[in-house]
């Protein structure tokens, strides 16, 4: 079936802008996260959604950072007043996440942002 | 909350060599424990992952091993071959906390032919 996407694949922005980045989650999917990873780095997480249940912000670097996820199904990452080192890629994760011992993530292909 | 250490940064092996990849975790409550493995450019995908309630578990080529009481897992990659040149992550989490689970920095590993 079809995986998680993300939309767009890349993103050139100028400071100041604000972007919006998509991500469609595996269907029947109930939690979703996001996370951003700079070149050579590690996976940084920022958001977690679950279900109806109020996401988990706590990685949310600064409040420029938000994000949205409607119906359960498809989350907006919005950055507003895009600064250079936000420069980075965004990767979206769904998982099925069931009550039981942990879940398996599937990951995007992740949006390039470069901010210039 | 949840501390993942992972070691070593970069690894660098040859052809045929075994490769292994440490982490430890500091909740005890921890009790699901996935390996991902990123290739350049590419999205982080599972390789294999194991549960508290096993010790080890074996994939072809690829196995990990969990130590409860000392809170540290392993993945163990024998035979490398130029296609496991990849970043590899391991994580750790446990449901009846937060499902968001804690990664570690990332392995470069680089297989020379």
């Amino acid at each position: 079936g079809a995986g998680v996407s993300q939309s767009p694949s890349n993103k050139v922005t100028e400071k100041g802008k604000d972007v919006e980045l998509r991500c469609d989650p595996i269907s029947g999917h109930t939690a979703l996260y996001w996370y951003r990873q700079s070149l050579g780095q590690g996976l940084e997480f920022l958001i977690y959604f679950q279900g109806n249940s109020a996401p988990d912000k706590s990685g949310l670097p600064s409040d420029r950072f938000s994000a949205e996820r409607t119906g359960g199904s498809v989350s907006t990452l919005t950055i507003q007043r895009t600064q250079q080192e936000d420069s980075a890629v965004y990767l979206c994760a769904s998982s099925p996440q069931t009550p039981r011992v942990g879940e398996t993530q599937y990951f995007g292909p992740g949006t390039r942002l470069l901010v210039l | 909350g949840e501390n993942v250490e992972q070691h070593p940064s970069t690894l660098s092996v040859q052809e045929g060599d075994s490769a292994v990849i440490k982490c430890t975790y500091s909740d005890s409550a921890s009790n699901y424990f996935p390996w991902y493995k990123q290739e350049l450019g590419k999205r982080p995908q599972l390789i294999i992952d194991i549960r508290s309630n096993v010790g080890e578990k074996k994939d072809q080529r690829i196995a990990v091993t969990l130590n409860k009481t000392a809170k540290h897992f392993s993945l163990h990659i024998t035979e490398t071959q130029p296609e496991d040149s990849a970043v590899y992550f391991c994580a750790a989490s446990h449901p009846g906390g937060s499902y968001i689970p804690t990664f570690g920095r990332g392995t470069s590993l680089i297989v020379h032919p």
